[in-house]
């Protein structure tokens, strides 16, 4: 069965380092969002690409995250440098197209210390 | 803006028992609204959405919810819960018909045997 695969799925670093996330999305699966989970809360959308293109980042926290998608594939969401604030777990999730059925990959917790 | 309230962070309830989880939303135009299941250290599955198509809205695993816009409600509910079912469940809305969505804190369901 066709899934989102995200890798690391946990990732330790500390503060001020560097730290990067991949996301491969299901095969043909043209739109891609990063959603960012704290503990205890609900996921909150970081990026939305379309193929290559980013539709709305307007919630990535530009000065330290970064996130692209250059063959309209795979995707990396980069933070740097890393806050303890940034623990959480990144999800990526894709779609056949914006109004079809969005599924989720297993994500990667990431821990600041 | 648009978001969703979800009515107590925790629910208990006995396996065989309705199960009933509460989300209220605001939102300026007609929503799109989406209920998701996550188990531990896993990604969000789709329960079930409702596009306007019908107010009650049956998913998988025995779930439905419905859609009453003059309460602004979209309770999510389960006849008889089965041990399967103790997981994390959040309601989400869009504002448009894709899954760039607002996410509620999430409830936590146990069931007891």
């Amino acid at each position: 069965e066709a899934e989102v695969a995200q890798s690391p799925r946990y990732k330790i670093t500390e503060k001020s380092q560097a730290v990067a996330f991949w996301c491969d999305p299901i095969s043909g699966h043209a739109t891609l969002y990063w959603y960012r989970q704290i503990l205890g809360q609900g996921p909150e959308l970081l990026v939305q690409f379309q193929d290559e293109s980013v539709v709305d980042d307007s919630q990535l926290p530009k000065d330290r995250f970064s996130a692209e998608r250059l063959k309209g594939v795979d995707s990396t969401l980069k933070i740097q440098p890393a806050e303890l604030g940034d623990s959480a777990m990144y999800l990526c999730a894709s779609t056949l197209q914006p109004n079809t059925e969005a599924f989720f990959g297993q994500g990667t917790r990431l821990t600041v210390v | 803006a648009q978001s969703v309230t979800q009515l107590g962070s925790h629910v208990s309830v006995s396996e065989g028992a309705l199960v009933l989880l509460r989300c209220n939303y605001s939102s300026s135009v007609p929503p799109y609204l989406f209920w998701y299941v996550q188990y531990p250290n896993q990604g969000l599955q789709l329960l079930l959405k409702y596009t306007s198509a019908a107010t009650l809205v049956k998913g998988i695993n025995g779930f439905e919810a419905e859609f009453k816009k003059s309460e602004t409600s979209f309770h999510l509910t389960k006849p008889s819960a089965h041990m399967s079912d103790a997981a994390e469940y959040f309601c989400a809305v869009s504002r448009s018909n894709d899954y760039k969505l607002s996410f509620g804190a999430g409830t936590t369901v146990t069931v007891r045997a």
